[in-house]
């Protein structure tokens, strides 16, 4: 069964702090992985996209790395701002069709002064 | 200009009545996309359209009827609402392609009383 899992299921961390978000899925055929963020009340937007023989992809102080053999890919963000409080949503495209993205139930991070 | 939006925002109504939430987006993609965002927080895939065709429908009640009048339309008729309808439905467009983003728009809260 595809899925994607996150974790931790949500993070307070202080302002200038850097934090770590993991993700782990078993999605076969996989295609991509991408990582998206949700504000309160709005749609995602996506951060990165990284393919099968894609490592690690940085966006701003978003770095995301990916690990095609054990199923794994963090997002690392570097000096944490109040407005990075936000749900983090690791997704994954499957091959055999059309862009079928499966989605994890996201990490909710907290950003305090 | 919003690339993708939704309209209503909020919507609110009794069981058994029959709702449809509107989408449309100005970025010139071929490809739209409903999907349903639980309580759990995860985003599923309801349907996808590329260039007016249906492409993607998951196991989702006949109840649920897309249509899909232009490639910039793509508008959601949900018949005999039931209480499990409520979720927040987010619309989302891409062009075509297994690494292309998806836009998403802001999300239509449905309640069902």
């Amino acid at each position: 069964k595809n899925q994607v899992e996150q974790s931790p299921q949500s993070l307070i961390i202080l302002e200038g702090k850097n934090c770590t978000l993991q993700c782990n899925y078993t999605v076969s055929p996989f295609s991509n992985l991408r990582w998206y963020k949700q504000d309160t009340g709005r749609g995602p937007v996506s951060l990165t996209i990284m393919t099968f023989s894609e490592n690690t992809k940085s966006n701003g102080r978003y770095t995301a790395t990916l690990d095609a053999d054990t199923k794994q890919s963090s997002l690392h963000i570097t000096a944490s701002q109040l407005s990075d409080s936000a749900s983090y949503i690791c997704v994954v495209s499957a091959t055999g069709g059309y862009n079928k993205l499966i989605f994890g139930a996201g990490t909710r991070l907290a950003v305090h002064p | 200009d919003t690339a993708v939006s939704q309209t209503p925002k909020y919507l609110v109504t009794q069981m058994g009545n029959d709702k449809s939430i509107k989408c449309e987006q100005n970025l010139g993609h071929d490809t739209m996309y409903w999907y349903k965002q639980d309580s759990k927080k995860f985003l599923k895939i309801m349907f996808s359209y590329n260039n007016k065709e249906l492409i993607i429908n998951e196991t989702v009640p006949n109840r649920f009827s897309p249509k899909s009048p232009d490639k910039a339309h793509l508008n959601l008729h949900i018949n005999s609402l039931e209480l499990g309808d409520s979720a927040v439905y987010f619309c989302a467009s891409s062009q075509a392609g297994a690494k292309n983003i998806q836009y998403f728009g802001a999300g239509t809260r449905l309640s069902v009383l």
